[in-house]
């Protein structure tokens, strides 16, 4: 599976969109871009995923590049229970499905 | 329709003695993983079943980790000994045969004294 690079920590003021950044310069054809969050202490939540064209739904947007090296996780009006670890993740979707978490970038939501 | 549940969500033992984690997936979910995070760690994948058999294990950490899955439900992880650097969190997490997304539970919180 690709490595990400994500910055280790951002802070975002409440109801601004937070954009966090992931690298994947690696990234093979066939691998998607997944992104999950850990609020606190719980369990990794899924936000979305996509492989080409940019994907929104209910808890996010997610804009990759053309050249599938980066992409973005927009949360279009932060609150502060948005305050999580976010984790940006390719991986292909065949086989196991193994899922490699990286460090991932702490999100600071301010009010 | 119910998450992945794990059981117990807290557990304290004495280092030598024996814990039993269990993970019942989402109904339907025939695939099952095991990842763990230990104290100051990244979240580690442990394991995979397709409904009972072990698809991957490589990354159990040693033979004191023994995880089940009997009749392809709930799965069981067992840590015999235990040792102080198992203490962290242990997360179980499935995923529908047709589907792409892995969904995890909340975790159980292991520490060894």
């Amino acid at each position: 599976d690709a490595k990400t690079t994500q910055p280790p920590s951002m802070d975002c003021a409440e109801g601004r969109a937070a954009n966090l950044p992931c690298n994947h310069s690696t990234i093979s054809g066939n691998e998607y871009v997944y992104w999950y969050r850990q609020i606190h202490s719980q369990g990794p939540q899924y936000i979305i995923h996509g492989l080409k064209n940019n994907e929104t739904n209910e808890m996010a947007s997610l804009i990759i590049t053309e050249d599938r090296k980066s992409s973005t996780l927009i949360l279009p009006h932060a609150t502060l229970r948005d305050t999580a670890v976010y984790y940006c993740i390719v991986r292909v979707n065949t086989g196991g499905f193994k899922t490699i978490f990286g460090a991932g970038t702490r999100l600071f939501v301010k009010a | 329709e119910a998450g992945v549940t794990q059981f117990p969500s807290h557990s304290v033992i004495e280092k030598g003695q024996t814990v039993t984690l269990r993970c019942d997936p989402i109904s339907g979910h025939d695939n099952l993983y095991w990842y763990r995070r230990v104290m100051g760690k990244e979240i580690k994948f442990l394991l995979h079943f397709v409904k009972e058999s072990k698809q991957d294990e490589s990354g159990m950490p040693n033979n004191r980790f023994l995880a089940e899955r009997t009749g392809g439900t709930y799965s069981t992880l067992k840590v015999q000994p235990a040792e102080l650097e198992d203490s962290g969190v242990y997360f179980c997490a499935s995923r529908g045969t047709l589907g792409n997304t892995i969904y995890f539970g909340e975790g159980s919180w292991l520490t060894v004294v």
